[in-house]
């Protein structure tokens, strides 16, 4: 079955603290993204990445690390997470750099930082 | 990056066609749109993607005029679970990946019993 896999799904954290959200696609697609959801906000993009090794920022890349050492993977990384990165975060993927709007997303990681 | 604008919620009874309209003044001229749908507390779903004129799947179809400024995810006789989130992007096809994607906060759709 086709899909983008996240974890956690729910983590509850304390500021300061490093953390990885995990994220895996197993479509073979070349263009992968973060997002967060916050209420009266919509989504907005993190960071995204066109291949392995090629990543640029979104419209909220502070805070946040990504790596793309394998296609199929893309971890978001909060260095030292503080409280305003509470949110719901989506990783999303697509099929090629021709089309980064036709998008897969994951069932989304819900992130509280205390 | 065009910038989009939608009206922020639509009330709609079940059974009726709904149409809801997206503004992009500034679309360019390697743009697409692009629409998709959120349930609460799941990811966006990809619905429909035109470039002009008509586009038609099993789901929903896409209206855009001759000259692109806006778009028209129309749904026909809708159900109670096509209440939703909607979003329209625009964006451009041919910049080889090197593209941000904008969501914007959508249209909240309420289909009333």
């Amino acid at each position: 079955e086709a899909q983008v896999t996240q974890n956690p799904r729910y983590l509850i954290t304390v500021t300061g603290k490093k953390l990885t959200v995990t994220c895996s696609q197993n479509m073979n697609h070349e263009y992968m993204s973060w997002y967060r959801q916050d209420p009266g906000l919509g989504l907005r993009q993190i960071y995204y990445s066109m291949n392995v090794e090629v990543t640029d920022k979104g419209d909220v890349p502070e805070g946040y690390k990504v790596s793309r050492k394998e296609k199929r993977n893309f971890p978001l990384i909060l260095e030292s997470p503080s409280p305003n990165q509470t949110s719901l975060y989506f990783c999303a993927s697509s099929y090629g750099l021709a089309d980064p709007f036709s998008q897969f997303f994951g069932p989304g990681t819900r992130l509280t930082v205390l | 990056l065009a910038k989009t604008t939608q009206p922020i919620s639509m009330d709609s009874y079940e059974g009726q066609e709904v149409n809801i309209t997206c503004s992009h003044n500034n679309i360019a001229t390697n743009d697409y749109i692009t629409w998709y749908q959120q349930f609460p507390s799941q990811g966006p779903r990809f619905i429909i993607q035109g470039y002009k004129t008509k586009v038609t799947n099993e789901v929903a179809s896409l209206f855009i005029p001759a000259d692109r400024k806006s778009s028209t995810l129309s749904l026909p006789r809708v159900s109670l679970s096509d209440t939703a989130v909607y979003y329209c992007l625009v964006g451009d096809m041919n910049s080889g990946g090197y593209q941000k994607v904008t969501f914007g906060t959508g249209t909240k759709l309420q289909v009333i019993p």
